[in-house]
């Protein structure tokens, strides 16, 4: 399997402007989770979808960050407008059982927003 | 309520020395327990979890951890350091109590650091 899939690697973007990031679940993994790392506050849940549709949002800093999932496949994280202090590290993972059990990370995307 | 506490924000050691990383966590209920590991510039990888079957659990490139209840820890170990594990460590903990909602709850890392 080519395990968690995530695009771009790397995204530099002015303040303002639109951000999609991208993820690929392994395939038969009905769990998806998107992470934020920052120095400052480490790894933060943001949102977890099951079978595609989005459990808890809690962890969404605001009404600026958005996920969806449309198919079992594909799912997306979206800032709109994108301010310097989203300026992070952005993992995707997925889980084969649910939350509380192992999940498998992609290799992060990198978004600078200056 | 569920918590985890990686006792060291850094650990140094020399290469081919033993590696312990501490880790001590807080939980309703029988928790299961991971391990994770993150290279420098990359995602995380799972290192090993312990989900109450056997206390010692072994997991890859060489590391264990054993789970002790009566301490509430679950500290991860390796013999012989090697360069290549020179990495940020996560320990995390699952709750799997009937009246809270499973969640993970991640401790805020230790780096390990090797020295030639």
């Amino acid at each position: 399997d080519a395990g968690v899939i995530q695009s771009p690697r790397h995204e530099v973007t002015e303040m303002g402007q639109e951000v999609t990031l991208r993820c690929k679940p392994i395939s038969g993994h009905d769990y998806l989770f998107w992470y934020r790392q920052t120095m400052m506050r480490g790894l933060e849940l943001l949102i977890y979808f099951n079978n595609n549709v989005p459990i808890d949002d809690s962890g969404m800093p605001e009404d600026r960050f958005s996920a969806k999932m449309p198919n079992a496949s594909f799912s997306t994280l979206k800032i709109q407008p994108s301010e310097p202090r989203d300026s992070a590290v952005y993992f995707c993972a997925s889980s084969l059982r649910g939350v509380g059990y192992e999940q498998y990370f992609g290799p992060g995307t990198r978004l600078t927003v200056t | 309520a569920q918590s985890v506490t990686q006792l060291d924000s850094h650990v140094s050691v020399s290469e081919g020395t033993p590696v312990l990383l501490r880790c001590n966590y807080s939980s309703s209920y029988s928790p299961s327990l991971f391990w994770y590991v993150q290279h420098p510039n990359k995602g995380l990888q799972l290192l090993l979890k312990y989900t109450s079957a056997a206390t010692l659990v072994k997991g890859i490139n060489g590391f264990e951890a054993e789970f002790k209840k009566s301490e509430t820890s679950f500290h991860l170990t390796k013999p012989s350091a090697h360069m290549s594990d020179a990495a940020e460590y996560f320990c995390v903990v699952s709750d799997h109590s009937v009246d809270s909602n499973y969640q993970l709850i991640w401790g805020a890392g230790t780096k390990l650091i090797i020295k030639p």
